[in-house]
Protein backbone atom coordinates (compact mmCIF):
# COMPACT_ATOMS: atom_id res chain seq x y z
CA UNK A 1 0.00 0.00 0.00
CA UNK A 2 0.90 3.57 -0.62
CA UNK A 3 2.23 5.64 2.11
CA UNK A 4 2.76 9.29 2.21
CA UNK A 5 5.10 11.04 5.11
CA UNK A 6 5.49 14.65 5.92
CA UNK A 7 8.34 14.91 8.14
CA UNK A 8 7.72 18.67 9.32
CA UNK A 9 4.87 18.85 11.66
CA UNK A 10 5.19 22.55 12.05
CA UNK A 11 7.06 24.73 10.48
CA UNK A 12 7.50 28.70 10.59
CA UNK A 13 8.32 31.59 7.77
CA UNK A 14 8.57 35.51 7.84
CA UNK A 15 6.14 37.06 5.88
CA UNK A 16 7.92 37.60 2.16
CA UNK A 17 10.10 34.92 2.88
CA UNK A 18 9.93 31.53 1.08
CA UNK A 19 9.81 28.04 2.86
CA UNK A 20 9.78 24.51 1.84
CA UNK A 21 7.58 21.70 2.93
CA UNK A 22 8.64 18.06 2.67
CA UNK A 23 6.68 15.38 1.29
CA UNK A 24 8.14 11.55 0.59
CA UNK A 25 6.06 8.81 -0.55
CA UNK A 26 6.13 5.41 -0.74
CA UNK A 27 5.10 2.96 -3.98
CA UNK A 28 5.83 0.30 -6.33
CA UNK A 29 3.67 2.11 -9.35
CA UNK A 30 5.29 3.79 -12.40
CA UNK A 31 2.27 5.95 -13.11
CA UNK A 32 0.03 8.22 -10.08
CA UNK A 33 -0.16 11.95 -9.22
CA UNK A 34 0.77 13.67 -6.77
CA UNK A 35 -1.20 16.69 -4.76
CA UNK A 36 -0.50 19.47 -2.05
CA UNK A 37 -3.66 20.30 0.02
CA UNK A 38 -3.97 23.42 2.19
CA UNK A 39 -6.82 23.86 4.98
CA UNK A 40 -7.37 27.23 6.61
CA UNK A 41 -8.42 27.64 10.34
CA UNK A 42 -11.70 27.43 8.36
CA UNK A 43 -11.13 23.64 7.74
CA UNK A 44 -11.67 23.87 3.90
CA UNK A 45 -9.69 21.52 1.92
CA UNK A 46 -8.12 23.39 -1.00
CA UNK A 47 -6.15 22.15 -4.08
CA UNK A 48 -3.37 24.26 -4.30
CA UNK A 49 -1.09 22.25 -6.82
CA UNK A 50 -1.10 19.22 -8.95
CA UNK A 51 1.87 16.94 -10.19
CA UNK A 52 1.92 14.02 -12.96
CA UNK A 53 4.48 11.16 -12.07
CA UNK A 54 5.31 11.02 -15.66
CA UNK A 55 5.94 14.45 -16.55
CA UNK A 56 9.49 15.69 -15.89
CA UNK A 57 8.44 19.61 -15.36
CA UNK A 58 7.66 20.91 -12.07
CA UNK A 59 4.37 21.98 -11.52
CA UNK A 60 4.17 26.22 -10.60
CA UNK A 61 0.85 27.89 -9.67
CA UNK A 62 1.97 31.41 -8.69
CA UNK A 63 3.72 31.71 -5.87
CA UNK A 64 3.52 27.82 -5.20
CA UNK A 65 5.75 25.34 -7.04
CA UNK A 66 7.16 21.70 -6.63
CA UNK A 67 10.61 19.72 -7.18
CA UNK A 68 9.10 16.71 -7.97
CA UNK A 69 12.11 13.84 -7.65
CA UNK A 70 10.60 10.60 -9.21
CA UNK A 71 13.85 8.39 -8.35
CA UNK A 72 13.82 9.69 -4.92
CA UNK A 73 10.24 9.66 -4.30
CA UNK A 74 9.96 13.06 -3.15
CA UNK A 75 7.26 15.83 -4.04
CA UNK A 76 8.31 19.24 -1.88
CA UNK A 77 6.01 22.54 -1.96
CA UNK A 78 7.44 25.47 -2.28
CA UNK A 79 6.00 28.87 -1.07
CA UNK A 80 7.18 32.13 -2.09
CA UNK A 81 7.14 35.63 -0.89
CA UNK A 82 4.26 33.77 1.76
CA UNK A 83 1.41 35.72 2.70
CA UNK A 84 -0.18 35.91 5.83
CA UNK A 85 -3.18 33.81 3.87
CA UNK A 86 -0.94 31.29 3.50
CA UNK A 87 -1.29 30.55 7.14
CA UNK A 88 -2.85 26.76 7.26
CA UNK A 89 -2.15 23.31 7.24
CA UNK A 90 -0.84 21.89 4.70
CA UNK A 91 -1.46 18.00 3.31
CA UNK A 92 0.49 15.80 0.95
CA UNK A 93 -1.23 13.58 -1.55
CA UNK A 94 -0.90 10.31 -3.71
CA UNK A 95 -3.33 9.30 -6.01
CA UNK A 96 -2.74 5.80 -7.88
CA UNK A 97 -3.93 5.11 -11.35
CA UNK A 98 -4.48 1.52 -11.04
CA UNK A 99 -6.76 -0.94 -9.63
CA UNK A 100 -10.02 1.09 -10.42
CA UNK A 101 -9.57 3.14 -7.37
CA UNK A 102 -9.34 6.76 -6.97
CA UNK A 103 -8.52 7.70 -3.42
CA UNK A 104 -6.43 9.61 -2.12
CA UNK A 105 -3.72 9.06 0.54
CA UNK A 106 -2.82 11.77 2.77
CA UNK A 107 0.22 12.34 4.74
CA UNK A 108 -0.39 13.69 8.33
CA UNK A 109 -0.04 17.34 7.54
CA UNK A 110 2.81 20.44 8.01
CA UNK A 111 1.37 23.42 9.89
CA UNK A 112 2.34 26.29 8.67
CA UNK A 113 2.58 29.80 10.65
CA UNK A 114 3.63 32.99 8.86
CA UNK A 115 5.26 35.69 10.97
CA UNK A 116 4.35 39.24 10.32
CA UNK B 1 -18.35 28.17 -2.25
CA UNK B 2 -16.42 24.73 -3.04
CA UNK B 3 -19.49 23.43 -5.10
CA UNK B 4 -19.72 20.68 -2.83
CA UNK B 5 -22.41 20.73 0.05
CA UNK B 6 -21.93 19.06 3.79
CA UNK B 7 -24.77 18.61 6.11
CA UNK B 8 -25.07 20.01 8.86
CA UNK B 9 -22.07 21.94 9.65
CA UNK B 10 -22.21 20.25 13.18
CA UNK B 11 -23.52 17.51 15.36
CA UNK B 12 -23.90 16.36 18.57
CA UNK B 13 -24.95 13.27 19.93
CA UNK B 14 -24.54 10.88 22.95
CA UNK B 15 -22.80 7.56 22.44
CA UNK B 16 -24.90 4.61 21.09
CA UNK B 17 -26.65 7.12 18.79
CA UNK B 18 -27.01 6.98 15.04
CA UNK B 19 -26.64 10.14 12.71
CA UNK B 20 -26.69 10.78 8.73
CA UNK B 21 -24.10 13.03 7.35
CA UNK B 22 -25.07 14.18 3.67
CA UNK B 23 -23.29 15.47 1.04
CA UNK B 24 -24.17 16.81 -2.23
CA UNK B 25 -21.50 16.72 -4.98
CA UNK B 26 -20.21 19.65 -7.14
CA UNK B 27 -22.49 19.64 -10.11
CA UNK B 28 -21.39 17.45 -12.87
CA UNK B 29 -19.14 15.05 -10.74
CA UNK B 30 -20.07 11.63 -10.49
CA UNK B 31 -17.45 10.21 -7.66
CA UNK B 32 -18.04 10.66 -3.96
CA UNK B 33 -15.14 10.04 -1.19
CA UNK B 34 -15.65 10.17 2.15
CA UNK B 35 -12.87 11.01 4.46
CA UNK B 36 -12.58 11.05 8.18
CA UNK B 37 -10.00 13.42 9.54
CA UNK B 38 -9.17 13.18 13.18
CA UNK B 39 -6.35 14.29 15.33
CA UNK B 40 -3.85 11.25 15.65
CA UNK B 41 -5.10 9.45 12.36
CA UNK B 42 -5.16 12.46 10.26
CA UNK B 43 -7.49 11.82 6.98
CA UNK B 44 -8.76 8.74 6.28
CA UNK B 45 -10.30 7.40 3.63
CA UNK B 46 -13.82 5.78 4.29
CA UNK B 47 -15.03 4.86 0.89
CA UNK B 48 -15.79 5.79 -2.78
CA UNK B 49 -18.91 5.77 -4.81
CA UNK B 50 -19.00 6.49 -8.58
CA UNK B 51 -22.83 6.84 -10.21
CA UNK B 52 -24.57 5.28 -7.29
CA UNK B 53 -22.28 2.09 -7.26
CA UNK B 54 -19.51 1.63 -4.07
CA UNK B 55 -16.22 1.70 -5.54
CA UNK B 56 -13.44 1.69 -3.32
CA UNK B 57 -13.58 0.78 0.55
CA UNK B 58 -10.99 1.60 2.50
CA UNK B 59 -11.05 2.02 6.91
CA UNK B 60 -14.67 1.98 6.78
CA UNK B 61 -16.36 0.09 10.36
CA UNK B 62 -18.61 -1.95 10.08
CA UNK B 63 -21.09 0.46 12.46
CA UNK B 64 -20.62 2.65 9.01
CA UNK B 65 -22.25 2.69 5.87
CA UNK B 66 -22.85 4.98 2.80
CA UNK B 67 -24.89 4.89 -0.55
CA UNK B 68 -25.45 7.06 -3.58
CA UNK B 69 -28.63 8.61 -4.56
CA UNK B 70 -29.87 8.61 -8.63
CA UNK B 71 -29.17 12.45 -7.99
CA UNK B 72 -25.88 11.66 -7.14
CA UNK B 73 -25.72 12.78 -2.96
CA UNK B 74 -24.46 10.32 -0.68
CA UNK B 75 -25.10 10.00 3.31
CA UNK B 76 -23.09 8.27 5.54
CA UNK B 77 -24.55 6.89 8.20
CA UNK B 78 -22.95 6.55 11.52
CA UNK B 79 -24.36 4.01 13.89
CA UNK B 80 -23.71 3.04 17.52
CA UNK B 81 -21.25 5.51 18.05
CA UNK B 82 -18.50 5.80 20.51
CA UNK B 83 -16.42 8.47 21.98
CA UNK B 84 -13.77 7.72 19.16
CA UNK B 85 -16.01 8.29 16.62
CA UNK B 86 -15.44 12.16 17.11
CA UNK B 87 -13.69 13.82 14.31
CA UNK B 88 -14.51 15.84 11.23
CA UNK B 89 -16.23 13.92 8.15
CA UNK B 90 -15.27 15.26 4.80
CA UNK B 91 -17.05 14.33 1.41
CA UNK B 92 -15.32 15.63 -1.65
CA UNK B 93 -16.32 15.13 -5.32
CA UNK B 94 -14.01 14.51 -8.69
CA UNK B 95 -15.54 14.30 -12.63
CA UNK B 96 -13.89 10.79 -12.56
CA UNK B 97 -13.12 10.08 -16.15
CA UNK B 98 -9.91 12.19 -15.78
CA UNK B 99 -7.19 10.60 -14.23
CA UNK B 100 -5.31 13.83 -12.72
CA UNK B 101 -8.72 15.66 -11.24
CA UNK B 102 -8.14 16.30 -7.54
CA UNK B 103 -11.17 16.12 -5.81
CA UNK B 104 -13.47 19.58 -4.36
CA UNK B 105 -13.81 18.76 -0.83
CA UNK B 106 -16.86 20.06 1.47
CA UNK B 107 -16.44 22.07 4.40
CA UNK B 108 -16.98 19.22 6.46
CA UNK B 109 -19.47 17.96 9.37
CA UNK B 110 -18.38 18.26 12.49
CA UNK B 111 -18.98 15.42 14.64
CA UNK B 112 -18.77 15.54 18.80
CA UNK B 113 -19.69 12.30 20.21
CA UNK B 114 -20.33 12.77 24.12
Amino acid sequence: AQTVTQSQPEMSVQEAETVTLSCTYDTSESDYYLFWYKQPPSRQMILVIRQEAYKQQNATENRFSVNFQKAAKSFSLKISDSQLGDAAMYFCAYKSTQGGSEKLVFGKGTKLTVNP
Amino acid sequence: DSGVTQTPKHLITATGQRVTLRCSPRSGDLSVYWYQQSLDQGLQFLIQYYNGEERAKGNILERFSAQQFPDLHSELNLSSLELGDSALYFCASSPDTGRDYGYTFGSGTRLTVV
